[in-house]
Formats: C-alpha cells, structure tokens, sequence
C-alpha cells in the first residue's frame, strides 16, 4: 500500500489560516470514514489531533477541523500560533472488517512565519 | 491512559531487537495495540498491529516475515521484535493503541531508539 502524499511543507503567518492536503485512493481515503491526523513536534511522539475524518479529541483546539472530499483529506489550522510549528501526518485505516491495516502520510512541515 | 516501552537498543547487523510496552489505565484486551517507526528525520512509518484479545496480527509484507508481534496480557505488555536488523532499521520505535469504537492511535509510547552499527 502506497504512503497517502502531503505537501512537505506548508507556512503561515500568526493569525492566518493554512490548509494541509492529503491524497490518497479509493482502497484508503475515499474507501473509509478512518482518516486522523497527528501533531508531532522534534523529539516527541506523535498526538492525535482528529479523528475518524473530522473528529476533534477532548482538550484539543477547536482551530484544528478536517474534512475529506473523494481521495483527499483536508486539515486546516486557523488563526495560527507559534505553538502550531510542527509536522503533521495524516493517516488511513482500511480494511476494518478484519485486522485492520494503516497507511501514512510522509508528512507536512508547517512552518508559522 | 499509559504506554510506556523498553529502553534504547543498540545492535548489530544481523541481530535482532525486541521492544515491549506496557499499558495502564485501560484495558488492554479491548484495545489493538500498533506499532510505527520512524527513521532519522523521515516520517511515520506503519509496521503492523496486534489484537490483545485474539492474538492475531497483521504485518506489512514489506518486512518479508521479519517482524513479529506478541503480548502477554497477565503483564499487559505487547512486544515487537525485528530481526535480521540492516542499517536502514536505525529508527525510533513507538507502540500506540486504538480504542475500541474509533480509528485512531490515541494514546503513544514514549518512543525506543534502535541503533542498528557495525
């Protein structure tokens, strides 16, 4: 199963707001209502910051929101913060119906300006 | 809600590693236990998961049968081993979980560093 493709990097000034893309196909992104993305700054372990397409975890900012649109899924960041200088993963659950099987994005560098 | 993995490896070409994590604060059995790596300055990378419950895995083929997953669940604790390391498996390890009812890994390691030098 092929990495779903993200830009590498996207940047933005404080207050803006940015879009990371995530592509994938109909055996993955399309497929499924599985889509996440995570939050990982240097040196730490990834965080989920949404769920199943566009689903936000308790505790985390209601500036992060997703959707997905036929194979592409979308995070978008408003009113950007220093804090939010991270890379960022999408990923794909498929094949639920048994064990399932996971695909990554290769990941987004946002860089705020 | 806690994982927590086994300390840095360093090994030789050849050999094999394996890293263990252990939960807390939830019940092990009820949640599927996967694991990623992550190369120096590269992105997640997806190697397989575990059902606590079952035992049964799955892999991904790209490691031609040289990873296998395990648990012991009177410990709680999953385990990874990779064998045959090459260079190229110099990467941090994480394990994380997915709840039962939703498609996501919302609970990580803190990450084992495997350092595969001749």
């Amino acid at each position: 199963q092929s990495a779903l493709t993200q830009p590498a990097s996207v940047s933005g000034s404080p207050g803006q707001s940015i879009t990371i893309s995530c592509t994938g196909t109909s055996s993955d992104v399309s497929g499924y209502n599985y889509v996440s993305w995570y939050q990982q700054y240097p040196g730490k372990a990834p965080q989920v910051i949404i769920y199943d397409v566009d689903n936000r975890p308790s505790g985390v900012s209601n500036r992060f929101s997703a959707s997905k649109s036929d194979n592409t899924a979308s995070l978008t960041i408003s009113r950007l913060r220093s804090e939010d200088e991270a890379h960022y993963y999408c990923c794909s659950f498929t094949n639920t119906n048994s064990l399932e099987t996971v695909v990554f994005g290769g990941g987004t560098k946002l860089t705020v300006l | 809600m806690q994982l927590v993995q086994s300390g840095a490896e360093v090994k030789r070409p050849g050999a094999s590693v394996k890293v263990a994590c252990k939960a807390s604060g939830f019940i092990f059995t009820d949640n599927n236990i996967h694991w990623v790596r992550q190369a120096p300055g590269q992105g997640l990378e997806w190697m397989g998961c575990i059902n606590p419950h079952s035992g049964d895995t799955n892999n991904v083929q790209k490691f031609e049968g040289r990873v296998t997953l395990t648990r012991d669940t009177s410990i709680r604790t999953a385990y990874m081993e990779l064998s045959r390391l090459t260079s190229d498996d110099t990467a941090v390890y994480y394990c994380a979980k997915r709840p039962p009812h939703d498609y996501a890994m919302d609970v990580w390691g803190q990450g084992t560093t495997v350092t595969v030098s001749s």
